[in-house]
């Protein structure tokens, strides 16, 4: 069963780059598609974006210009940077496995991310 | 894109049935059958329910059921249980090749 797992920084001040990971176990990276979803604090799920086996990779109108996605094959993980970061952004995110039209057949367990200085 | 519209709260008392609407456009549920639901316990990340707007997958009770209609889907959980309070999002497949959330519905069972 594919286990998924975020890590990076808790704390990231604003209008700087917020960076995270999900290490994959338990299935391989090079299938599926892999999005990152968030949850600010007391309300509802937000895509990201997704990031396909290939590499391809789709986002969120309202934060393409600050996403980037990214595939780590050799590692078995993907990647999520977000520049210029606000409060806005305080979240809980989460890296999913899913497929192009569904998002999250797996989750990970989240990881917290507060924007302050 | 904006998201898709739920109703912010719904109850029923348990062994009730209830049903959650999830209303978008054309250009997502209107499109395609990629609409998928979620629930979200406390404390805990969601958890798929339902994909391709009508299938379960493995593991999940046969008390859920999706529907879909014009730029409309349901959710409907039958025989209410005290453990199905929870959160729950639809998320669909648009043209643009992005997702698309609803803003969540929280389940009261009363």
């Amino acid at each position: 069963q594919v286990q998924l797992q975020e890590s990076g920084p808790g704390l990231v001040k604003p209008s700087e780059t917020l960076s995270l990971t999900c290490n994959v176990s338990g299935g391989s990276i090079t299938r599926d598609y892999w999005s990152w979803i968030r949850q600010p604090p007391g309300k509802g799920l937000e895509w990201i974006g997704h990031i396909s086996y290939s590499g391809g990779t789709n986002y969120n109108p309202s934060l393409k210009s600050r996403v980037i996605i990214s595939l780590d094959t050799s590692k078995n993980q993907f990647s999520l940077k977000m520049s210029s970061v606000t409060a806005a952004d305080t979240a809980l995110y989460y890296c999913a496995r899913g497929y192009a039209s569904t998002p999250g057949y797996s989750w990970g367990q989240g990881t917290r991310v507060t924007v302050s200085s | 894109q904006s998201a898709l519209t739920q109703p912010a709260s719904v109850s029923g008392s348990p062994g009730q049935s209830i049903t959650i609407s999830c209303t978008g456009t054309s250009s997502d549920i209107g499109f395609y059958n990629y609409v998928s639901w979620f629930q979200q316990q406390p404390g805990e990340a969601p958890k798929l329910i339902i994909y391709d707007a009508y299938y379960r997958p493995s593991g999940v009770s046969f008390r859920f059921s999706g529907s879909k209609s014009g730029n409309t889907a349901s959710l409907t959980i039958s025989g209410l249980q005290a453990e199905d309070e929870a959160d729950y999002y639809c998320c669909s497949y648009t043209t643009s090749r992005i997702l698309v959330f609803g803003g969540g519905t929280k389940l009261t069972v009363l």
